[in-house]
């Protein structure tokens, strides 16, 4: 089945300090990802809709400057956390469907990733 | 405010035994709902879908939906040690094009 990778699985950062997440759909094409925070024992809560050659689109509350979305290629969204802080600590998962698909069971998620901010 | 509610749990479950998971959506004009399994520490995987009232049945999984009470549900029947999981419930929101996700319910297989 198509497989979506994230880097790094799990990083740990300085409060302050600005971290890169990367989302790749591997064998196939996705002109849209979704960006999501999960919190422990808490729901997964979108936070953005990544758009390849275009803005992201951002879910209320969520801070597009501090949660910088680029989807610069069919195959790769990256989401920066600017200026982390331990509340930012989190596991963000990406989901991506397949280009032209239109119902999100073809949706595939990522394998997370797991930001610790000390 | 769109929500999708679950209980919490934990779900004790004897192993073979029939787990049920409930879920309610508030939104009355979602078309299309989800039932993901989630390891700890592990991204959610889709495990039914189901877009119609009535049962959908794959394997040792159903999913039952029931729009006019607003009520999604999983059952796993012959459930295994290795069912143990959160189990999250998802609805999409047709007018937003949105999945909206429940907080999970923690199913423990007693074996």
């Amino acid at each position: 089945g198509a497989v979506v990778s994230q880097h790094p699985s799990w990083v740990i950062c300085k409060s302050g300090t600005s971290v890169k997440i990367e989302c790749r759909s591997l064998d196939f094409q996705a002109t849209t990802m979704f960006w999501y925070r999960q919190f422990p024992k808490q729901s997964l809560m979108l936070m953005a809709t990544s758009n390849e050659g275009s803005k992201a689109t951002y879910e209320q509350g969520v801070e597009k400057d501090k949660f910088l979305i680029n989807h610069a290629s069919l195959t790769l969204s990256t989401l920066t956390v600017t200026s982390a802080h331990p509340e930012d600590s989190s596991f963000y998962i990406c989901s991506a469907p397949p280009s032209g698909a239109k119902n999100y069971n073809e949706q595939f998620f990522g394998p997370g990733t797991r930001l610790t901010v000390l | 405010q769109k929500e999708v509610e679950q209980n919490s749990g934990p779900l004790s479950v004897p192993e073979g035994a029939i787990a049920s998971l409930n879920c309610t959506y508030s939104d009355r004009g979602s078309q299309s709902f989800f039932w993901y399994r989630q390891y700890s520490g592990k991204s959610p995987e889709l495990i039914m879908f189901i877009y119609s009232n009535g049962d959908k049945e794959d394997g040792r999984f159903t999913a039952q939906l029931n729009k006019a009470s607003q009520y999604v549900s999983l059952l796993i029947r012959d459930s295994q040690p290795s069912d143990s999981a959160t189990y999250l419930c998802a609805a999409e929101m047709n007018r937003d094009d949105k999945i909206i996700f429940g907080k999970g319910t923690r199913l423990h297989i007693l074996p």
